[in-house]
């Protein structure tokens, strides 16, 4: 069964860093063709898609965020990892991680984080 | 990047209806291997983000029949016949054949 659970710090301040945490379990990253990506919500608005780490370690990133975006993955533990600096207001939202199956769709997903960017 | 629309933001129909729910993107979604990166998302409140169709026309597993994507190129449809109660949410369209990835807005199906 796999299942993803995403964790944060629920509320930081403005030009802090964001780190999120994708804990899973079901699959592993290490397994030819899997991937984890990260996306977020904001409340009442529609879903952008943030970055994707696949399982030889190649990444892909919105360019929106203009590089303040690191993924990685922790194989060992079952985790990926989202960063994201110099966080602002626009930066609140649910972030969700999801599995990405034949390079196709987010097959599985989490229930989301809720992150709050506010001084 | 590639855009996604989906032009209507909210549908309202009854139960036991059929209805279909459109994504147009601004080229096409066909890739070599002769399938096309479009994937359709439910999502409903307090439940996790659901797939329910890839490569434009595939159910995921334990999705069920009466939901369909159909489509091709650019223009993709999800139908859902006959309409059950817990099919009232807020679908989205997804492409993955491009970096970025991106997302249709969302159609919101609600209760005539």
């Amino acid at each position: 069964q796999v299942t993803l659970k995403e964790s944060g710090p629920g509320i930081l301040q403005p030009s802090q860093t964001l780190s999120l945490t994708c804990t899973f379990s079901g699959f592993s990253l290490s397994t030819y063709g899997m991937g984890v990506g990260w996306i977020r919500q904001p409340s009442g608005k529609g879903l952008e898609w943030l970055a994707n780490i696949w399982w030889d370690d190649d990444k892909y990133y919105n360019p929106s965020l203009k590089n303040r975006l690191t993924i990685s993955k922790d194989t060992s533990n079952n985790q990926a990892f989202l960063k994201i600096t110099n966080v602002d207001t626009a930066d609140t939202a649910t972030y969700y991680c999801a599995r990405i199956y034949l390079g196709a769709l987010f097959d599985y997903w989490g229930q989301g984080v809720m992150v709050t960017v506010s001084s | 990047q590639i855009t996604l629309t989906q032009q209507a933001e909210s549908l309202w129909i009854s139960p036991g209806e059929r209805v279909s729910i459109t994504c147009r993107a601004s080229q096409s979604l066909l890739y070599t291997d002769g399938k096309h990166y479009l994937s359709w998302y439910q999502q409903r409140p307090g439940q996790t983000t659901k797939a329910l169709i890839y490569h434009a026309s595939v159910r995921t597993d334990g999705v069920p029949t009466r939901f369909i994507g159909s489509g091709s190129g650019t223009e993709f449809t999800l139908s859902i016949e006959h309409v059950q109660p817990e099919d009232f949410a807020i679908y989205y369209c997804l492409q993955t054949l491009k970096s970025p990835l991106t997302f249709g807005s969302g159609t919101k199906l609600e209760i005539k």
